[in-house]
Protein backbone atom coordinates (compact mmCIF):
# COMPACT_ATOMS: atom_id res chain seq x y z
CA UNK A 1 0.00 0.00 0.00
CA UNK A 2 0.95 3.42 -0.45
CA UNK A 3 0.85 6.62 1.30
CA UNK A 4 2.44 10.36 2.00
CA UNK A 5 2.93 12.10 4.83
CA UNK A 6 3.46 16.05 4.20
CA UNK A 7 4.82 17.53 7.15
CA UNK A 8 3.48 21.55 7.90
CA UNK A 9 0.24 21.86 7.02
CA UNK A 10 1.12 25.50 6.92
CA UNK A 11 4.69 27.31 5.44
CA UNK A 12 5.46 31.03 5.44
CA UNK A 13 8.30 32.56 3.51
CA UNK A 14 9.37 35.71 2.79
CA UNK A 15 9.73 36.64 -0.65
CA UNK A 16 12.87 35.90 -2.76
CA UNK A 17 13.46 33.25 0.37
CA UNK A 18 13.70 29.59 0.00
CA UNK A 19 10.48 27.35 -0.50
CA UNK A 20 10.84 23.30 1.56
CA UNK A 21 7.97 21.60 1.20
CA UNK A 22 8.61 18.08 3.21
CA UNK A 23 6.77 15.28 1.74
CA UNK A 24 7.91 11.42 3.25
CA UNK A 25 6.35 8.23 1.05
CA UNK A 26 5.45 5.10 1.69
CA UNK A 27 4.99 2.31 -0.92
CA UNK A 28 5.53 -1.31 -1.13
CA UNK A 29 6.82 -0.78 -4.47
CA UNK A 30 9.23 1.46 -6.43
CA UNK A 31 6.44 4.71 -6.45
CA UNK A 32 5.88 7.50 -8.73
CA UNK A 33 5.43 10.32 -6.99
CA UNK A 34 4.45 13.92 -8.12
CA UNK A 35 3.44 17.22 -6.35
CA UNK A 36 1.00 19.30 -7.66
CA UNK A 37 -0.09 23.09 -7.11
CA UNK A 38 -4.01 24.24 -6.70
CA UNK A 39 -5.29 27.77 -6.27
CA UNK A 40 -8.48 28.56 -4.91
CA UNK A 41 -11.29 26.72 -6.98
CA UNK A 42 -9.15 25.11 -9.26
CA UNK A 43 -8.04 21.74 -10.48
CA UNK A 44 -4.52 20.09 -9.75
CA UNK A 45 -1.22 21.66 -11.62
CA UNK A 46 1.70 19.10 -12.15
CA UNK A 47 4.76 20.64 -10.85
CA UNK A 48 7.04 17.94 -11.64
CA UNK A 49 7.03 14.18 -11.53
CA UNK A 50 9.60 11.22 -10.78
CA UNK A 51 9.07 8.02 -12.46
CA UNK A 52 12.40 6.32 -11.14
CA UNK A 53 14.59 8.05 -13.83
CA UNK A 54 16.87 11.21 -12.54
CA UNK A 55 16.30 11.31 -8.95
CA UNK A 56 16.54 14.97 -9.10
CA UNK A 57 13.34 16.30 -10.98
CA UNK A 58 13.36 19.70 -12.07
CA UNK A 59 9.90 21.16 -12.79
CA UNK A 60 7.97 24.08 -14.15
CA UNK A 61 7.87 27.37 -12.49
CA UNK A 62 11.58 27.13 -10.83
CA UNK A 63 10.41 24.06 -8.41
CA UNK A 64 12.50 21.21 -7.96
CA UNK A 65 12.64 17.98 -5.78
CA UNK A 66 14.75 15.39 -5.23
CA UNK A 67 14.14 11.37 -4.52
CA UNK A 68 15.65 10.09 -1.55
CA UNK A 69 14.94 6.25 -1.71
CA UNK A 70 16.89 6.18 2.07
CA UNK A 71 15.02 8.69 3.26
CA UNK A 72 11.79 7.90 2.04
CA UNK A 73 11.37 11.54 1.25
CA UNK A 74 10.70 13.93 -2.20
CA UNK A 75 10.90 17.31 -0.88
CA UNK A 76 9.92 20.24 -2.54
CA UNK A 77 12.15 23.25 -3.10
CA UNK A 78 12.06 26.51 -5.18
CA UNK A 79 15.76 29.15 -4.59
CA UNK A 80 13.50 32.23 -4.64
CA UNK A 81 9.90 32.28 -3.52
CA UNK A 82 7.55 34.80 -6.01
CA UNK A 83 4.14 35.99 -4.26
CA UNK A 84 2.70 33.86 -7.02
CA UNK A 85 3.77 31.09 -5.57
CA UNK A 86 0.97 31.45 -2.84
CA UNK A 87 -1.20 28.26 -3.43
CA UNK A 88 -1.78 24.80 -1.48
CA UNK A 89 0.36 21.84 -2.69
CA UNK A 90 -0.23 18.32 -2.69
CA UNK A 91 2.23 15.63 -3.11
CA UNK A 92 1.30 12.51 -4.33
CA UNK A 93 2.27 8.87 -4.53
CA UNK A 94 1.11 6.02 -7.33
CA UNK A 95 2.27 2.47 -7.44
CA UNK A 96 4.37 1.75 -10.04
CA UNK A 97 1.29 0.71 -11.76
CA UNK A 98 -0.56 2.84 -15.04
CA UNK A 99 -4.30 2.83 -13.67
CA UNK A 100 -4.06 2.79 -10.00
CA UNK A 101 -5.11 6.02 -8.69
CA UNK A 102 -2.84 8.70 -6.68
CA UNK A 103 -3.01 8.68 -3.33
CA UNK A 104 -2.68 12.60 -1.44
CA UNK A 105 -0.64 13.97 1.27
CA UNK A 106 -3.19 16.36 2.95
CA UNK A 107 -1.33 19.25 1.16
CA UNK A 108 0.92 21.87 2.32
CA UNK A 109 -0.78 25.83 2.56
CA UNK A 110 2.24 28.14 1.14
CA UNK A 111 2.01 31.91 2.33
CA UNK A 112 4.55 34.54 0.86
CA UNK A 113 4.85 37.51 2.01
CA UNK A 114 6.70 41.17 0.47
CA UNK B 1 0.49 18.47 -23.34
CA UNK B 2 -2.51 16.26 -21.52
CA UNK B 3 -5.87 18.96 -21.28
CA UNK B 4 -9.40 17.33 -19.35
CA UNK B 5 -12.30 19.70 -19.65
CA UNK B 6 -14.65 19.33 -17.00
CA UNK B 7 -17.93 21.17 -17.06
CA UNK B 8 -19.56 22.88 -15.05
CA UNK B 9 -17.57 24.76 -12.95
CA UNK B 10 -20.04 25.76 -10.55
CA UNK B 11 -23.38 24.48 -10.61
CA UNK B 12 -26.06 25.25 -7.84
CA UNK B 13 -29.05 22.46 -7.48
CA UNK B 14 -32.31 21.97 -5.46
CA UNK B 15 -32.47 18.99 -2.77
CA UNK B 16 -33.47 16.36 -4.08
CA UNK B 17 -32.23 16.61 -8.12
CA UNK B 18 -29.34 15.75 -9.89
CA UNK B 19 -26.78 17.10 -11.18
CA UNK B 20 -24.43 15.23 -13.99
CA UNK B 21 -20.26 16.33 -13.65
CA UNK B 22 -18.45 16.00 -17.11
CA UNK B 23 -14.76 15.35 -17.42
CA UNK B 24 -13.45 14.95 -21.11
CA UNK B 25 -10.03 14.21 -22.24
CA UNK B 26 -9.15 16.76 -25.45
CA UNK B 27 -6.29 15.63 -27.09
CA UNK B 28 -5.69 11.84 -25.72
CA UNK B 29 -7.49 8.89 -25.21
CA UNK B 30 -8.56 7.99 -21.36
CA UNK B 31 -8.53 4.66 -20.33
CA UNK B 32 -8.64 5.05 -16.96
CA UNK B 33 -10.67 7.97 -15.25
CA UNK B 34 -10.75 9.20 -11.43
CA UNK B 35 -12.88 11.44 -9.42
CA UNK B 36 -11.91 12.89 -6.11
CA UNK B 37 -13.99 14.64 -3.94
CA UNK B 38 -12.23 17.24 -1.98
CA UNK B 39 -13.84 19.50 1.02
CA UNK B 40 -12.32 23.06 2.35
CA UNK B 41 -8.88 23.04 2.77
CA UNK B 42 -8.60 19.43 2.77
CA UNK B 43 -7.09 16.99 0.53
CA UNK B 44 -8.63 14.95 -2.49
CA UNK B 45 -10.39 11.94 -1.24
CA UNK B 46 -10.74 9.38 -4.33
CA UNK B 47 -14.12 8.49 -4.88
CA UNK B 48 -13.79 5.89 -7.93
CA UNK B 49 -12.04 4.31 -10.31
CA UNK B 50 -13.69 4.56 -13.93
CA UNK B 51 -12.59 2.70 -16.93
CA UNK B 52 -13.72 2.59 -19.87
CA UNK B 53 -16.75 -0.03 -21.15
CA UNK B 54 -16.84 -1.41 -17.82
CA UNK B 55 -18.67 -0.74 -14.57
CA UNK B 56 -16.37 2.02 -12.16
CA UNK B 57 -14.93 0.89 -9.02
CA UNK B 58 -16.16 2.32 -5.83
CA UNK B 59 -13.89 2.98 -2.65
CA UNK B 60 -15.44 2.14 0.32
CA UNK B 61 -17.89 4.13 1.99
CA UNK B 62 -19.06 5.88 -1.50
CA UNK B 63 -22.34 4.82 -2.42
CA UNK B 64 -22.33 3.69 -6.21
CA UNK B 65 -26.27 4.62 -6.36
CA UNK B 66 -26.05 7.85 -5.32
CA UNK B 67 -22.87 8.97 -7.36
CA UNK B 68 -22.86 7.14 -10.88
CA UNK B 69 -20.41 7.02 -12.74
CA UNK B 70 -20.31 6.39 -16.67
CA UNK B 71 -17.72 5.92 -18.68
CA UNK B 72 -18.85 5.07 -22.16
CA UNK B 73 -15.98 6.53 -24.48
CA UNK B 74 -12.06 6.83 -24.48
CA UNK B 75 -12.51 10.74 -23.95
CA UNK B 76 -15.83 11.47 -21.70
CA UNK B 77 -16.33 9.93 -18.22
CA UNK B 78 -19.39 11.38 -16.46
CA UNK B 79 -20.48 11.32 -12.86
CA UNK B 80 -24.07 11.98 -11.76
CA UNK B 81 -25.30 13.19 -8.44
CA UNK B 82 -28.53 11.53 -7.90
CA UNK B 83 -30.82 13.14 -5.38
CA UNK B 84 -28.24 15.48 -4.00
CA UNK B 85 -28.20 16.37 -0.91
CA UNK B 86 -26.94 19.87 1.14
CA UNK B 87 -23.96 17.43 2.60
CA UNK B 88 -23.25 16.60 -1.20
CA UNK B 89 -22.03 20.39 -1.74
CA UNK B 90 -18.18 19.98 -2.42
CA UNK B 91 -15.86 20.65 -4.71
CA UNK B 92 -15.44 17.45 -7.53
CA UNK B 93 -12.36 17.14 -9.38
CA UNK B 94 -11.53 14.64 -12.16
CA UNK B 95 -8.75 13.33 -13.21
CA UNK B 96 -7.34 11.14 -16.34
CA UNK B 97 -4.22 8.89 -16.89
CA UNK B 98 -2.27 10.10 -19.64
CA UNK B 99 1.61 9.20 -21.15
CA UNK B 100 4.12 10.99 -21.85
CA UNK B 101 7.08 11.08 -24.16
CA UNK B 102 9.17 8.70 -22.44
CA UNK B 103 5.84 6.08 -21.98
CA UNK B 104 5.52 7.33 -18.45
CA UNK B 105 2.05 7.56 -17.21
CA UNK B 106 0.84 11.02 -15.22
CA UNK B 107 -2.27 12.19 -13.95
CA UNK B 108 -3.83 15.38 -15.83
CA UNK B 109 -6.89 17.01 -13.49
CA UNK B 110 -9.95 18.82 -14.54
CA UNK B 111 -10.73 22.04 -13.05
CA UNK B 112 -13.01 20.53 -11.07
CA UNK B 113 -16.59 21.25 -10.33
CA UNK B 114 -18.22 23.68 -7.39
CA UNK B 115 -21.29 21.97 -6.15
CA UNK B 116 -23.47 23.56 -3.80
CA UNK B 117 -27.31 21.93 -3.01
CA UNK B 118 -29.50 24.34 -1.21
Amino acid sequence: AQSVTQLGSHVSVSEGALVLLRCNYSSSVPPYLFWYVQYPNQGLQLLLKYTSAATLVKGINGFEAEFKKSETSFHLTKPSAHMSDAAEYFCAVSANQAGTALIFGKGTTLSVSS
Amino acid sequence: GAVVSQHPSRVICKSGTSVKIECRSLDFQATTMFWYRQFPKQSLMLMATSNEGSKATYEQGVEKDKFLINHASLTLSTLTVTSAHPEDSSFYICSAVDWDREFNYGYTFGSGTRLTVV
